[in-house]
């Protein structure tokens, strides 16, 4: 089974600023990880596929990169509606989904 | 545009079976560019996903929860179904129905997600 890890667990930031969260998976997945941002009550939502594609109707601040076992996700000035948690999601095989990084307000 | 409905009780008893209904909308079952999935939440905790499958019945299960799910799908109502056997405490969660993007047996990630629904395991 191939297991993933976030870090941090929990991020304090002010908006404007730029934030990033790292994911690593156990083994090598090549390029085959999604970010979801997910919000109180709410279902997750694609914002990165395929480790650095921005999904449709995404906002441009939001940027994925990384390969193999090491991905990061970065909002590049954080804006209100930006306080959530975010799920790393490996689809090389099977899937296994990050425990997760909340980002509050600082 | 595409929309997923999860329905279903709310309430299952231990040792039971849990079985939930995902109703897709504006768009096929059937779609070959298309897999079906479900994945869970525990109350504060992280994602789980159960399993998934695409219209010719070919399904792809956690391995930890294999022993006890079974997905189906009837592309004449546009619906497919999870079933969960012999629940405990620990089987409740929220539950999410998922579509995903698919190239022949390469499953990709999920596009669309239902609101989801919780489903309590309690006597």
């Amino acid at each position: 089974d191939i297991q993933m890890t976030q870090s941090p667990s929990t991020l304090s930031a002010s908006v404007g600023d730029r934030v990033t969260i790292t994911c690593r998976a156990s083994q090598s997945i090549s390029s085959w990880l999604a970010w979801y941002q997910q919000k109180p009550g709410k279902a997750p939502k694609l914002l990165i596929y395929k480790a650095s594609s921005l999904e449709s109707g995404v906002p441009s601040r939001f940027s994925g990169s990384g390969s193999g076992t090491e991905f990061t996700l970065t909002i590049s000035s954080l804006q209100p509606d930006d306080f959530a948690t975010y799920y790393c999601q490996q689809y090389n095989s099977y899937f296994t989904f990050g425990p997760g990084t909340k980002v509050d307000i600082k | 545009q595409l929309q997923l409905q999860e329905s279903g009780p709310g309430l299952v008893k231990p040792s039971e079976t849990l079985s939930l209904t995902c109703t897709v909308s504006g768009g096929s079952i059937s779609s070959s560019s298309y897999y079906w999935g479900w994945i869970r939440q525990p109350p504060g905790k992280g994602l789980e996903w159960i399993g998934s499958m695409y219209y010719s019945g070919t399904t792809y299960y956690n391995p930890s929860l294999k022993s006890r799910v079974t997905i189906s799908i009837d592309t004449s109502k546009n619906q497919f179904s999870l079933n969960l056997s012999s629940v405990t405490a620990a089987d409740t969660a929220v539950y999410y129905c998922a579509k995903g993007i698919r190239f022949g047996k390469l499953l990709y990630h999920f596009d669309y997600w239902g609101q989801g629904t919780l489903v309590t395991v309690s006597s």
